[in-house]
């Protein structure tokens, strides 16, 4: 399997900071990376595919980015509603999940 | 409004077949891949299999000796079946829509099913 890391694995931050978030895989998989954010009880929320494109109704602040091993998601200006946790996921081959980088309150 | 809801029993016993419905309303089963995924208490996420409105499926190497998805298109339901179950079976299950069909990110989600193994 391809294993997925992300670093940091968390972090604190004030709104409207810049934030980015880094995954890397264990070998190359193209642009086959996809970006979740999670919060408490719910599902996974898609906000990036394809390493940059940004799923329908998610705000502009977030962007992707990287290709081959090393992926990074920004936030341009943290909102309320962005803390939460991030997950990276890879479909190049069976398809794994990053552990998680969970962003919350300075 | 694409919804996606998990159903079946919350206990299965070891050794036993777990059983699990997606039941989707708000979209066709026809023109998307619809997959699987799985997180045991305290652990990370785990994708479990795929398939296609035509029934053609993709599964984790690590479970497929005890993995059946099937999809009933008459009912726009998919379904899991886990054989041969252990506690590491312990999870919650989500069923997901593909956001497209070549690419494997997943745009709708259910809830979760929790399922808990044991005797």
């Amino acid at each position: 399997d391809i294993q997925m890391t992300q670093s940091p694995s968390s972090l604190s931050a004030s709104m409207g900071d810049r934030v980015t978030i880094t995954c890397r895989a264990s070998q190359s998989i193209s642009s086959y990376l996809n970006w979740y954010q999670r919060k408490p009880g719910k599902a996974p929320r898609l906000l990036i595919y394809d390493a940059s494109s940004l799923q329908s109704g998610v705000p502009s602040r977030f962007s992707g980015s990287g290709s081959g091993t090393d992926f990074t998601l920004t936030i341009s200006s943290l909102q309320p509603e962005d803390f939460a946790t991030y997950y990276c996921q890879q479909s190049y081959g069976t398809v794994t999940f990053g552990p998680g980088t969970k962003v919350d309150i300075k | 409004q694409v919804q996606l809801q998990e159903s079946g029993p919350g206990l299965v016993k070891p050794s036993e077949t777990l059983s699990l419905t997606c039941s989707v309303s708000g979209v066709s089963i026809y023109s998307y891949y619809w997959s699987w995924i799985r997180q045991p208490p305290g652990k990370g996420l785990e994708w479990v299999g795929h398939i296609n409105y035509s029934g053609d499926t993709n599964y984790n190497p690590s479970l497929m000796s005890r993995v059946t998805i099937s999809v009933d298109t008459s009912k726009n339901q998919i379904s899991l079946k886990l054989s041969s179950v252990t506690a590491a079976d312990t999870a919650v299950y989500y069923c997901a829509r593909h956001v497209i069909i070549a690419v494997a990110a997943f745009d709708h989600w259910g809830q979760g099913a929790l399922v808990t193994v044991s005797s």
